[in-house]
């Protein structure tokens, strides 16, 4: 049974500062990971997908990597601004399988 | 990117009565997906629903408990029947994007069960 770990549980930095955050996952057979953002009491929003055949993707201040082979991904924010203060979730999908799997988050806080 | 859209938002419920959770997709879409999030925890899916089929649901989750339905490509309903505080939840839809193979979730149901 696939299983998804988030390190770390919370973290708080001062604005500016560039930061990681990481997931990592039991059963490397996965067919993407996708991290979202969760607002406080809200959706998911879609911040990047990686396919299992990609070791990373970027969009804007985001960029993650994906080495499936030691199970771990991480999410790379750079700048960080008081607005990316939210839960970043990570998710993988199983080969020939829709579903997602989750990890428990990190919670980020960005201090102006 | 698909845009979902929810109802209710929120909802308090008494003990032992059913909400029914509408989900509302802006394009076709073969799959669609209904997750729970309990307090504190992480996403958990529920079952799966194609359109003009029983939903498929995972381990734990009955269809007597949480019946689906999926009478078009663009929406599907939830129902959380004779609830107990425990189904105290945020519930979510989700869609797949078959290109890009890229989950989209609506704003979510908070549910609060008293």
């Amino acid at each position: 049974k696939q299983e998804v770990t988030q390190i770390p549980a919370a973290l708080s930095v001062p604005e500016g500062e560039n930061l990681v955050l990481n997931c990592s996952f039991t059963d490397s057979a996965i067919y993407n990971l996708q991290w979202f953002r969760q607002d406080p009491g809200k959706g998911l929003t879609s911040l990047l997908l990686i396919q299992s055949s990609q070791r990373e993707q970027t969009s804007g201040r985001l960029n993650a990597s994906l080495d499936k082979s030691s199970g771990r991904s991480t999410l790379y924010i750079a700048a960080s601004q008081p607005g990316d203060s939210a839960t970043y979730l990570c998710a993988v999908s199983g080969a020939g399988s829709y579903q997602l799997t989750f990890g428990k988050g990190t919670k980020l806080s960005v201090i102006p | 990117s698909a845009v979902i859209s929810q109802k209710p938002s929120r909802d308090i419920c008494q003990r032992g009565t059913s909400l029914t959770i509408q989900c509302q997709v802006d394009s076709q879409v073969t799959m669609m997906f209904w997750y729970r999030q309990q307090p504190g925890q992480s996403l958990t899916l529920i079952a799966t629903a194609n359109q003009g089929s029983e939903a498929t649901y995972e381990s734990g989750f009955v269809i007597d408990k949480f019946p689906i339905s999926r009478p078009n490509l663009t929406f599907s309903t939830l129902t959380v029947s004779n609830m107990s505080p425990e189904d105290s939840s945020i519930y979510l839809c989700s869609v797949e994007d078959h290109l890009s193979y890229e989950q989209y979730f609506g704003p979510g149901t908070r549910l609060t069960v008293t």
